[in-house]
């Protein structure tokens, strides 16, 4: 079974700095998606950047990009030019591309402050 | 463009009730999912309809039930409430027939059982 695991319950970064959120996952599969979600106070999980496992450049979204490292597993979010407003819960996911389940596994989280 | 809407926004009840929580799927989109996010956790895949029958379903029991109209639009039933149901629950949308689509979630229904 697939697991995703994020190790930083929380994190802080200075406005206008830059932050990297880590995300480990475990899998057999060789094809899948990984996302980046974000949970503002709000609660609705925003979108914030999605990587296909046979690309192999970095999915970039203006200040959000990640760094996808198949081999290792690994797939964090940087966070650049920290704004107030990327103060939120950030949820890293994983789904199949096999085409036989359609659930995505999420981490538990990593809340990011963003100090002024 | 309407996303993905649910109602109610918050609900509390008391344990051995029924709840029945509802979803509509952004505009365009065939398939609902449902979750469940646990106060500190991430969301829990509880089951997925697509062309208004259940597709997939998480370890969840049978007290967890759904159903999907043919205007997309979707019900999670939990009956005979536990204290440990208590939690967001999140419905997410998207296009069935693709493999590689993207989900996207509406803003919960927080369930308080008491």
């Amino acid at each position: 079974a697939q697991t995703v695991t994020q190790s930083q319950p929380e994190m802080s970064v200075q406005e206008a700095e830059t932050v990297t959120l880590s995300c480990t996952y475990d899998t057999s599969e060789s094809d899948y998606y990984l996302f980046w979600y974000k949970q503002p106070p709000s609660r609705q999980m925003i979108l914030v950047i999605r990587q296909e496992a046979y690309k192999q450049q970095n999915a970039t979204e203006n200040r959000f990009s990640v760094n996808f490292q198949k081999a290792a597993k690994s797939f964090s979010l940087k966070i650049s030019d920290s704004q107030l407003g990327d103060a939120a819960m950030y949820f890293c996911a994983y789904r199949s591309a096999s085409g036989r389940t359609y659930k995505y596994i999420f981490g538990t989280g990593t809340r990011l402050k963003v100090l002024a | 463009d309407a996303g993905v809407t649910q109602s109610p926004t918050h609900l509390i009840k008391t344990r051995g009730q029924q709840v029945t929580l509802r979803c509509s799927p952004k505009s365009g989109h065939d398939t609902v999912s449902w979750y469940q996010q646990a106060l500190g956790q991430g969301p829990q895949f509880i089951f997925q309809y697509y062309e208004e029958e259940e597709r997939q379903r998480g370890n969840f029991p049978d007290r967890f039930s759904g159903h999907q109209f043919p205007n997309y639009s979707s019900e999670l039933n939990v009956n005979a409430l536990l204290l440990g149901d208590s939690a967001l629950y999140l419905c997410a949308s998207s296009l069935g027939h693709l493999v590689t689509d993207t989900q996207y979630f509406g803003p919960g229904t927080r369930l308080t059982v008491l």
